[in-house]
């Protein structure tokens, strides 16, 4: 029920771009695709949405292929705070819930 | 501007007693969602209620659980009888209505262990 697929580790140094890359090739025309990280067993921490355009906010960018099938959050200068682990989730059919796979760990190297 | 409030953060019960967890959303939020966690593994949806309504508990087991959000005050997760497979955080998200460009916003969870 997942519908993503995250490589499940990733490294970055600090102060560079982190691109964390997602795909959801059965995504259909209607559904969004979400970002949350989850940073230590806390909650999860929205962090950006979209469609099919590319969207920006303080925290991070999506990029969203144009046939919708994949996409990537870059986070664009990533701190040792950033360490987190992200899941890229798209919305269930009533849009009413959501469906985290396992996600990709993020490790910030400094 | 308090966000999700579930309380309590930790809660240890013996096999066989009932666990309540609670959450109060976002103020002016009457959507709640619950989602469960296991050692080492993603989140997942258990129950999708608005206010005095159940909408969506296709994620809940059949037996021991139920939700509630009543009218006035927080929304109840219940979980009757629990047995160590039990033990997990739950995590608990408002939304200010319902929808696909809709974000949800998590609380800090309870995490609840079984002895």
């Amino acid at each position: 029920d997942a519908k993503t697929t995250q490589p499940p580790s990733m490294d970055c140094a600090e102060g560079r771009a982190a691109n964390l890359p997602c795909n959801h090739s059965t995504i259909s025309g209607n559904e969004y695709v979400y970002w949350y990280r989850q940073i230590h067993s806390q909650g999860p921490q929205y962090i950006i949405h979209g469609l099919k355009n590319n969207e920006t906010n303080e925290m991070a960018s999506l990029i969203i292929t144009e046939d919708r099938k994949s996409s990537t959050l870059i986070l664009p200068h990533a701190t040792l705070r950033d360490t987190a682990v992200y899941y890229c989730i798209v919305q269930g059919n009533t849009g009413n819930q959501f469906y985290f796979g396992t996600g990709t760990s993020l490790t910030v190297i400094p | 501007n308090a966000g999700v409030m579930q309380n309590p953060r930790h809660l240890v019960r013996r096999r066989g007693q009932e666990a309540r967890l609670r959450c109060s959303p976002m103020k002016g939020h009457s959507h709640v969602y619950w989602y469960r966690q296991l050692p080492e593994e993603g989140l997942k949806f258990m129950v999708y209620l608005q206010k005095e309504n159940i909408i969506d508990e296709s994620g809940m087991p059949k037996e021991r659980f139920s939700a509630e959000f009543p009218k006035e005050g927080p929304s109840i997760l219940r979980i009757q009888q629990v047995v160590r497979g039990d033990s997990a955080a739950y995590f608990c998200a408002s939304s200010p209505r319902q929808g696909r460009h809709t974000e949800a916003f998590f609380g800090q969870g309870t995490r609840l262990t079984v002895v």
